[in-house]
């Protein structure tokens, strides 16, 4: 049983083009995030949403679009992409208990912009 | 603004030796969740320490809280080849309801 699952595991497109992540968990969490992780594995988070409400949005690029349909989903829209926004996305969960409780990564999509 | 640093970047050392990762944050806080990440694979939960002295140990890692100090240190004992990782630190940003993690340690263990 996959806990934190996305989807595509790789992501190979042109620049300009529009692209989606999709993310899914079933570990019944609340709070659900978007991290971007680069080629010196630097990581960092850039949104949040706790029961489809976005909670985290750090100084991102307003080509990349979150949307959440439900608490168990978090999916990431790009649009017109560029060469800097190759690197790995993570998406992580986890419950909502007064403060943050720990975080469940899913495998990650490494997307690549020619 | 809450800025998470770990040292040393790299680290390679031999099998059955022994060392020790620091993370050093720069706001108070009193959560810190250590994770392993393997190449080309997600981070995995490995500790998190809830106040200060908090130790956990999980057979050759131990880490450990001083929330006085804002430092947390990862001890890898007798080291061995499966413990070649990259391990990050983060931090729970109070109040911004976000981790900040650290750059990450890459640690390889060589037979």
């Amino acid at each position: 049983d996959t806990a934190v699952s996305q989807t595509p595991k790789y992501l190979v497109t042109q620049m300009g083009n529009d692209k989606s992540i999709k993310c899914e968990q079933n570990l019944g969490h609340d709070t659900m995030y978007w991290y971007k992780q680069d080629s010196k594995k630097f990581l960092k988070i850039m949104f949040s949403y706790n029961n489809k409400e976005l909670i985290i949005n750090e100084t991102v690029p307003n080509r990349f679009s979150p949307k959440s349909p439900d608490k168990a989903h978090l999916n990431l829209h790009i649009n017109s992409l560029e060469l800097g926004d190759s690197a790995v996305y993570f998406c992580a969960s986890s419950r909502t208990s007064g403060g943050i409780d720990t975080q469940y990564f899913g495998p990650g999509t490494r997307l690549t912009v020619l | 603004e809450l800025k998470v640093e770990q040292n040393p970047l790299f680290l390679s050392m031999q099998e059955g030796k022994n060392y020790t990762i620091y993370c050093n944050y720069s706001t108070t806080s009193d959560r810190l969740y250590w994770y392993r990440q393997d190449p080309g694979k997600s981070l995995e939960s490995l500790f998190v320490l809830l106040s200060n002295g908090a130790v956990k140990q999980e057979g050759r890692l131990m880490a450990s809280l001083d929330t006085k100090a804002r430092l947390s240190t990862l001890h890898i004992t007798a080291a061995v080849h499966d413990l070649s990782a990259t391990y990050f630190c983060a931090v729970d940003s109070q109040g911004a309801q976000k981790l900040v993690f650290g750059q990450g340690t890459r640690l390889t263990i060589n037979p």
